[in-house]
Protein backbone atom coordinates (compact mmCIF):
# COMPACT_ATOMS: atom_id res chain seq x y z
CA UNK A 1 0.00 0.00 0.00
CA UNK A 2 1.09 3.92 0.13
CA UNK A 3 2.37 5.53 3.09
CA UNK A 4 4.26 7.72 3.82
CA UNK A 5 6.25 8.68 7.24
CA UNK A 6 7.54 11.32 9.22
CA UNK A 7 9.37 12.11 12.25
CA UNK A 8 6.69 14.74 13.69
CA UNK A 9 9.08 17.21 15.47
CA UNK A 10 12.89 18.40 15.04
CA UNK A 11 14.50 21.45 16.96
CA UNK A 12 17.43 23.39 15.87
CA UNK A 13 19.35 26.30 16.66
CA UNK A 14 19.61 29.39 14.46
CA UNK A 15 22.20 28.59 12.06
CA UNK A 16 22.59 24.79 12.49
CA UNK A 17 21.53 22.58 9.38
CA UNK A 18 18.11 20.84 9.99
CA UNK A 19 17.17 17.07 8.15
CA UNK A 20 13.88 16.25 7.82
CA UNK A 21 13.44 12.63 7.22
CA UNK A 22 10.90 10.54 5.39
CA UNK A 23 10.00 6.97 4.29
CA UNK A 24 7.90 6.09 1.54
CA UNK A 25 6.70 2.60 1.00
CA UNK A 26 5.49 2.74 -2.70
CA UNK A 27 8.79 1.73 -4.74
CA UNK A 28 6.57 2.83 -8.36
CA UNK A 29 6.99 6.62 -7.54
CA UNK A 30 8.04 8.79 -9.77
CA UNK A 31 8.33 11.65 -7.84
CA UNK A 32 9.11 13.09 -4.53
CA UNK A 33 8.02 16.47 -2.94
CA UNK A 34 8.88 18.91 -0.42
CA UNK A 35 6.31 21.20 0.92
CA UNK A 36 6.05 23.53 3.55
CA UNK A 37 3.29 25.01 5.37
CA UNK A 38 3.31 28.65 7.40
CA UNK A 39 1.09 29.38 10.01
CA UNK A 40 -2.39 30.23 9.12
CA UNK A 41 -0.90 29.04 5.39
CA UNK A 42 -1.87 26.30 2.97
CA UNK A 43 0.68 23.97 1.34
CA UNK A 44 3.83 25.87 -0.67
CA UNK A 45 5.83 23.73 -2.89
CA UNK A 46 9.36 23.53 -1.91
CA UNK A 47 11.30 21.74 -3.94
CA UNK A 48 10.87 18.10 -5.47
CA UNK A 49 13.46 15.16 -6.72
CA UNK A 50 12.40 12.84 -9.60
CA UNK A 51 12.73 9.37 -8.85
CA UNK A 52 16.04 8.32 -10.85
CA UNK A 53 17.97 10.80 -8.80
CA UNK A 54 20.64 10.60 -6.07
CA UNK A 55 20.46 14.49 -5.07
CA UNK A 56 19.36 17.70 -5.51
CA UNK A 57 20.28 20.97 -4.77
CA UNK A 58 18.94 24.35 -4.23
CA UNK A 59 20.35 27.08 -2.89
CA UNK A 60 20.19 26.13 0.82
CA UNK A 61 17.61 23.04 0.58
CA UNK A 62 19.70 19.39 -0.13
CA UNK A 63 17.36 16.43 -1.20
CA UNK A 64 18.79 13.26 -1.22
CA UNK A 65 16.99 10.42 -2.10
CA UNK A 66 17.85 6.51 -1.50
CA UNK A 67 15.67 4.47 -3.52
CA UNK A 68 17.03 1.24 -1.83
CA UNK A 69 15.89 1.92 1.24
CA UNK A 70 12.98 4.29 -0.02
CA UNK A 71 14.24 7.13 2.12
CA UNK A 72 14.03 10.60 1.24
CA UNK A 73 15.56 13.60 3.43
CA UNK A 74 15.53 17.36 3.48
CA UNK A 75 18.30 19.60 4.19
CA UNK A 76 18.28 23.46 5.13
CA UNK A 77 21.52 24.67 5.96
CA UNK A 78 22.46 27.40 7.75
CA UNK A 79 18.52 27.20 9.17
CA UNK A 80 16.93 30.71 10.39
CA UNK A 81 13.65 31.20 12.59
CA UNK A 82 12.05 31.70 9.11
CA UNK A 83 12.41 28.33 8.31
CA UNK A 84 9.77 27.28 11.13
CA UNK A 85 6.37 25.38 9.48
CA UNK A 86 5.63 22.27 8.79
CA UNK A 87 7.17 20.40 6.37
CA UNK A 88 5.48 17.65 4.62
CA UNK A 89 7.11 14.94 2.60
CA UNK A 90 4.99 13.48 -0.44
CA UNK A 91 5.15 10.99 -3.16
CA UNK A 92 3.12 10.92 -6.41
CA UNK A 93 2.83 7.54 -8.07
CA UNK A 94 0.40 8.37 -10.86
CA UNK A 95 -2.92 8.13 -10.51
CA UNK A 96 -3.31 11.50 -9.91
CA UNK A 97 -2.91 11.16 -6.44
CA UNK A 98 -0.17 12.34 -4.13
CA UNK A 99 -0.10 11.08 -0.77
CA UNK A 100 0.88 12.93 2.02
CA UNK A 101 2.70 12.37 5.15
CA UNK A 102 1.76 13.91 8.51
CA UNK A 103 4.36 16.28 8.21
CA UNK A 104 7.01 17.11 10.51
CA UNK A 105 6.90 20.18 12.54
CA UNK A 106 10.40 22.24 12.26
CA UNK A 107 11.33 24.51 15.69
CA UNK A 108 14.31 26.68 15.34
CA UNK A 109 15.43 28.68 18.60
CA UNK A 110 17.31 32.07 18.03
CA UNK B 1 -2.12 35.36 -10.97
CA UNK B 2 -3.60 35.58 -7.50
CA UNK B 3 -3.76 31.77 -6.58
CA UNK B 4 -5.75 29.30 -5.70
CA UNK B 5 -8.42 31.43 -3.58
CA UNK B 6 -10.90 30.29 -0.90
CA UNK B 7 -13.23 31.26 1.17
CA UNK B 8 -14.30 31.48 3.78
CA UNK B 9 -11.43 31.41 5.14
CA UNK B 10 -13.13 30.81 8.93
CA UNK B 11 -16.58 29.72 9.26
CA UNK B 12 -18.39 28.84 13.03
CA UNK B 13 -21.43 27.03 12.81
CA UNK B 14 -23.76 24.84 14.84
CA UNK B 15 -24.13 21.64 14.53
CA UNK B 16 -26.76 20.09 11.83
CA UNK B 17 -26.45 23.49 9.89
CA UNK B 18 -25.55 23.52 6.70
CA UNK B 19 -21.86 24.70 5.32
CA UNK B 20 -20.67 25.33 1.96
CA UNK B 21 -16.87 25.81 1.20
CA UNK B 22 -15.50 27.89 -2.14
CA UNK B 23 -12.86 27.65 -4.17
CA UNK B 24 -11.55 29.50 -7.11
CA UNK B 25 -8.53 27.69 -8.96
CA UNK B 26 -5.86 29.37 -10.74
CA UNK B 27 -6.69 29.71 -14.33
CA UNK B 28 -5.45 27.47 -16.54
CA UNK B 29 -5.27 24.53 -14.60
CA UNK B 30 -7.32 21.48 -15.09
CA UNK B 31 -7.34 19.55 -12.05
CA UNK B 32 -8.87 20.24 -8.35
CA UNK B 33 -8.67 19.01 -5.56
CA UNK B 34 -10.04 19.01 -2.33
CA UNK B 35 -8.25 18.04 1.30
CA UNK B 36 -9.27 17.87 4.52
CA UNK B 37 -6.53 18.52 6.94
CA UNK B 38 -6.54 17.59 11.23
CA UNK B 39 -4.73 16.80 14.56
CA UNK B 40 -5.45 13.40 14.06
CA UNK B 41 -5.26 12.15 10.44
CA UNK B 42 -3.03 14.66 9.15
CA UNK B 43 -3.61 15.62 4.82
CA UNK B 44 -6.51 13.78 3.70
CA UNK B 45 -8.06 13.78 -0.19
CA UNK B 46 -11.63 14.29 0.12
CA UNK B 47 -12.19 14.13 -3.59
CA UNK B 48 -10.59 15.74 -6.94
CA UNK B 49 -12.32 17.08 -10.47
CA UNK B 50 -10.56 16.77 -13.82
CA UNK B 51 -11.79 19.73 -16.68
CA UNK B 52 -15.10 20.07 -13.84
CA UNK B 53 -15.60 16.29 -14.06
CA UNK B 54 -15.48 14.22 -10.64
CA UNK B 55 -12.35 11.68 -10.81
CA UNK B 56 -12.64 9.86 -7.75
CA UNK B 57 -14.43 10.92 -4.69
CA UNK B 58 -13.45 7.97 -2.61
CA UNK B 59 -12.38 10.09 0.10
CA UNK B 60 -15.02 11.91 0.75
CA UNK B 61 -15.99 10.53 4.21
CA UNK B 62 -19.70 10.39 4.10
CA UNK B 63 -23.21 11.27 2.11
CA UNK B 64 -23.04 14.60 4.49
CA UNK B 65 -20.33 15.68 2.32
CA UNK B 66 -20.91 16.31 -1.31
CA UNK B 67 -18.51 18.51 -4.11
CA UNK B 68 -19.37 20.35 -7.32
CA UNK B 69 -17.61 21.94 -10.36
CA UNK B 70 -20.01 23.63 -12.56
CA UNK B 71 -17.28 25.24 -14.46
CA UNK B 72 -13.44 25.61 -14.70
CA UNK B 73 -13.18 28.71 -12.10
CA UNK B 74 -15.38 27.82 -9.25
CA UNK B 75 -15.63 24.85 -7.11
CA UNK B 76 -17.71 23.87 -3.81
CA UNK B 77 -17.49 22.03 -0.81
CA UNK B 78 -20.73 20.94 0.91
CA UNK B 79 -21.48 19.48 4.22
CA UNK B 80 -25.16 19.12 5.14
CA UNK B 81 -25.67 18.54 8.02
CA UNK B 82 -22.64 19.51 9.46
CA UNK B 83 -21.16 18.03 13.04
CA UNK B 84 -18.30 18.39 15.09
CA UNK B 85 -16.22 16.06 13.58
CA UNK B 86 -16.17 17.59 10.70
CA UNK B 87 -14.08 20.62 12.17
CA UNK B 88 -10.82 21.12 10.42
CA UNK B 89 -9.15 23.09 8.01
CA UNK B 90 -10.20 22.13 4.23
CA UNK B 91 -8.15 23.01 1.48
CA UNK B 92 -8.70 23.50 -2.29
CA UNK B 93 -5.22 22.89 -4.19
CA UNK B 94 -4.70 23.11 -8.29
CA UNK B 95 -2.63 21.79 -10.62
CA UNK B 96 -1.88 21.75 -14.42
CA UNK B 97 -0.72 18.13 -14.81
CA UNK B 98 -2.34 16.22 -12.15
CA UNK B 99 0.69 14.77 -10.46
CA UNK B 100 2.64 16.51 -7.69
CA UNK B 101 3.11 19.75 -7.81
CA UNK B 102 0.42 21.23 -6.55
CA UNK B 103 -0.99 24.75 -5.75
CA UNK B 104 -3.21 25.53 -2.30
CA UNK B 105 -5.37 27.62 -1.26
CA UNK B 106 -4.93 28.94 2.10
CA UNK B 107 -7.49 27.27 3.62
CA UNK B 108 -11.05 27.34 5.44
CA UNK B 109 -10.92 26.85 8.94
CA UNK B 110 -14.27 25.11 10.01
CA UNK B 111 -15.17 24.65 13.75
CA UNK B 112 -18.74 23.02 14.39
CA UNK B 113 -20.02 23.63 18.25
Amino acid sequence: GEDVEQSLFLSVREGDSSVINCTYTDSSSTYLYWYKQEPGAGLQLLTYIFSNMDMKQDQRLTVLLNKKDKHLSLRIADTQTGDSAIYFCAEYTGGFKTIFGAGTRLFVKA
Amino acid sequence: DAGVIQSPRHEVTEMGQEVTLRCKPISGHDYLFWYRQTMMRGLELLIYFNNNVPIDDSGMPEDRFSAKMPNASFSTLKIQPSEPRDSAVYFCASSQQGAGELFFGEGSRLTVL
